[in-house]
């Protein structure tokens, strides 16, 4: 299968600070990219989709201004954690498809966010 | 509705023998399922898709049964190694999107 790049894999970050986690496609292009997000033990919940060259969709609940996604090529998007809080810390999990809807979806390894 | 997971029920097998995952999902108009096996601190590994218009497929050890009467989705895997020990999640597609719903998840120990 296709190969998706999260970067980085752990961060700690002080509260107030922001945090970028790059998801990268690294052999094929990826139309849309979807960010996730997932507590210890429970399962992912979706909080944007990213289609390339256009503004990210973002799932009820979930603070577009807080969560900031740049999806500027098509082997890259961004997530920005703005002003991050203690309870920002989670596991954020990327992944990246065509945007054909029979298209596999491929996962990066994730990024654990530490906020302290 | 949608599935949203608040615990994660878990599986014990004795090494060498069948598991069975079970999965409920919600959505009556969800046409393609998938199952995912995520090892702790990585991203989710595809294991096996099945589409609404069939209702068993087999992969290599892994078998995945569809009921859509009762909306019910399991993962069979045969001969359980150590290394099957992780979550598995069930993830769900609704028609005209390529969005993922994921299920509760289930851990599942494999003990020697």
């Amino acid at each position: 299968g296709a190969v998706v790049s999260q970067h980085p894999s752990r961060v700690i970050c002080k509260s107030g600070t922001s945090v970028k986690i790059e998801c990268r496609s690294l052999d094929f292009q990826a139309t849309t990219m979807f960010w996730y997000r997932q507590f210890p033990k429970q399962s992912l919940m979706l909080m944007a989709t990213s289609n390339e060259g256009s503004k990210a969709t973002y799932e009820q609940g979930v603070e577009k201004d807080k969560f900031l996604i740049n999806h500027a090529s098509l082997t890259l998007s961004t997530l920005t954690v703005t002003s991050a809080h203690p309870e920002d810390s989670s596991f954020y999990i990327c992944s990246a498809s065509l945007r054909d809807r029979n298209a596999e979806a491929f996962f990066g390894q994730g990024t654990r966010l530490t906020v302290v | 509705g949608e599935s949203v997971g608040l615990h994660l029920p878990t599986l014990s097998v004795q090494e060498g023998d069948n598991s069975i995952i079970n999965c409920a999902y919600s959505n009556s108009a969800s046409d393609y399922f998938i199952w995912y096996k995520q090892e702790s601190g990585k991203g989710p590994q595809f294991i096996i898709d099945i589409r609404s218009n069939m209702d068993k497929r087999q992969g290599q050890r892994v078998t995945v049964l569809l009921n859509k009467t009762v909306k019910h989705l399991s993962l069979q895997i045969a001969a359980t190694q150590p290394g099957d020990s992780a979550v598995y999640f069930c993830a769900e597609k609704a028609g005209g999107g390529n969005k993922l719903t994921f299920g509760t998840g289930t851990q599942l120990k494999v003990e020697l």
